[in-house]
């Protein structure tokens, strides 16, 4: 079975910092570029970042460039987004996503709140 | 980054057709085709069709995309009331070298 298990969300205060995790089974990790995308409470989906096989292509949002790293450990199956000097207007639902032609495969998400 | 336009919100009738429209530019729609996924509150998306019309697997064929110029549209035909979900497109785009989304379009089935 294909699916995308993300963990990590949580309550932090704005500046601070939170690393989300995405563990990937039933395909090969390696194989596909992988996303974060995050939807905000009521909002609408929004990319923010891409790895592709051997880290070799990465790509961010400009909302998160410079202060969002993505990587992806292929031993382990796992995506991971390091969120360093966090802002309220990342409070979110982060969810991790398999590229197939596209957005294929979504995990669950886990929330994000930022707040003092 | 600027992100596609999608109408916020279509009604249509029960049994009836829905065709919602996404436009971009020639760096993302007009270049490398859209994408469509349904979400259903309090999930997360599901994948329509890529790269214009190609249905995604397990996807019911009352639903098909098409894409003219800078514009991909989605039509859903004999609407359910399962159909009721908000809808996104999402395109490459190129010059940004960023994936760009619509805003989405809530469709409601009346």
């Amino acid at each position: 079975q294909v699916q995308m298990v993300e963990s990590g969300g949580g309550v932090v205060q704005p500046g601070t910092s939170l690393r989300l995790s995405c563990v990937a089974s039933g395909f090969t990790f390696s194989n596909h570029g992988l996303h974060w995308v995050r939807q905000a409470p009521g909002g609408g989906l929004e990319w923010v970042a891409l790895t592709t096989p051997a880290g070799s292509y990465i790509h961010y949002a400009d909302s998160v460039k410079g202060r969002f790293t993505i990587s992806a450990d292929n031993s382990k199956n796992t995506l991971y987004l390091q969120m360093n000097s966090l802002r309220s207007e990342d409070t979110a639902v982060y969810y991790c996503a398999k590229e197939s032609e596209s957005f294929d495969i979504w995990g669950q998400g886990t929330m994000v709140t930022v707040s003092s | 980054q600027a992100g596609l336009a999608q109408p916020p919100s279509v009604s249509k009738d029960l049994r009836q057709t829905a065709t919602l429209t996404c436009t971009g530019n020639s760096n993302n729609v007009g270049n490398q085709g859209a994408a469509w996924l349904q979400q259903h509150r309090g999930h997360p998306p599901k994948l329509l069709s890529y790269r214009n019309n190609n249905r995604a697997s397990g996807i019911s064929e009352r639903f098909s995309a098409s894409r003219s110029g800078n514009t991909a549209s989605l039509t859903i035909s004999g609407l359910q009331p399962e159909d009721e979900a908000d809808y996104y497109c999402s395109a490459w785009d190129s010059s940004l070298s960023a994936w760009v989304f619509g805003g989405g379009t809530k469709l409601t089935v009346l």
